[in-house]
């Protein structure tokens, strides 16, 4: 298994604070991934990137920001935190570029409550 | 509406039986995986099928792909408690390339 952290794990906060979430891998993996999970949703895509410094918008990217300063660290930011973001957001990895050809490596997830 | 939509959403069977979980689209699909999460757990790879047609075994596991590669299911013989758990389909389509999950199948196997 891929060695993938996210910090925190757990995280309550109010309208309209910024948040940053953290995602850490050890595996040198080229792709990183932030999800949101929702019942009923399954996974939806935040934003990826490519590499350091390359990223790009997914599906759910609206109030989201993302930067990767290092291939090992991929971080996601909400810029002012609404309650529609509360969520479970899990960071993945992927090594090479063959879309759904090859697995992706999934984090514990953080949780993430905004009141 | 979901590129990929599964059914049912939630299952509960008792150990022992067998079940089918479906995933199903309008779209084309170069290949589909499945994963399996465990509560406060990501996500964990199964399979990944790629032919239209393709059958693939993992243990008690049954996975086909569809002829026209729209749709996959996935079929446990004899489930057991260790079987419970958030069952997701997830492909890239075509015209895509980013992996799209399924909303997910709810399994809960009882002793």
């Amino acid at each position: 298994d891929a060695g993938i952290t996210q910090s925190p794990r757990h995280k309550v906060t109010e309208t309209g604070t910024p948040v940053t979430l953290r995602c850490h891998q050890t595996e040198n993996h080229r792709y990183m991934y932030w999800y949101r999970q929702d019942p009923g949703h399954g996974l939806r895509l935040i934003h990826y990137s490519y590499g350091v410094k390359d990223t790009d918008k997914g599906e759910v990217s609206d109030g989201y920001s993302v930067s990767r300063s290092k291939t090992e660290d991929f971080l996601l930011t909400l810029e002012s935190a609404t309650s529609s973001q509360t969520s479970v957001y899990f960071c993945a990895t992927q090594e090479g570029s063959r879309g759904g050809l090859e697995t992706q490596y999934f984090g514990p997830g953080t949780r993430l409550l905004v009141l | 509406t979901q590129l990929l939509e599964q059914s049912p959403q939630f299952l509960s069977i008792q150990e022992g039986e067998n079940l089918t979980v479906y995933c199903n689209s309008s779209s084309v699909f170069s290949s589909l995986q499945w994963y399996r999460q465990e509560p406060g757990e990501g996500p964990v790879l199964l399979v990944t099928v790629v032919t239209g047609g393709e059958v693939k075994k993992l243990k008690r596991l049954t996975f086909q792909f569809g002829d026209a590669r729209k749709d996959s299911s996935l079929h446990i013989t004899a489930a057991q408690p260790g079987d419970t758990g958030l069952y997701l389909c997830a492909g890239v389509a075509n015209a895509g390339n980013m992996l799209t999950f399924g909303g997910g199948t709810r399994l809960m196997v009882k002793p």
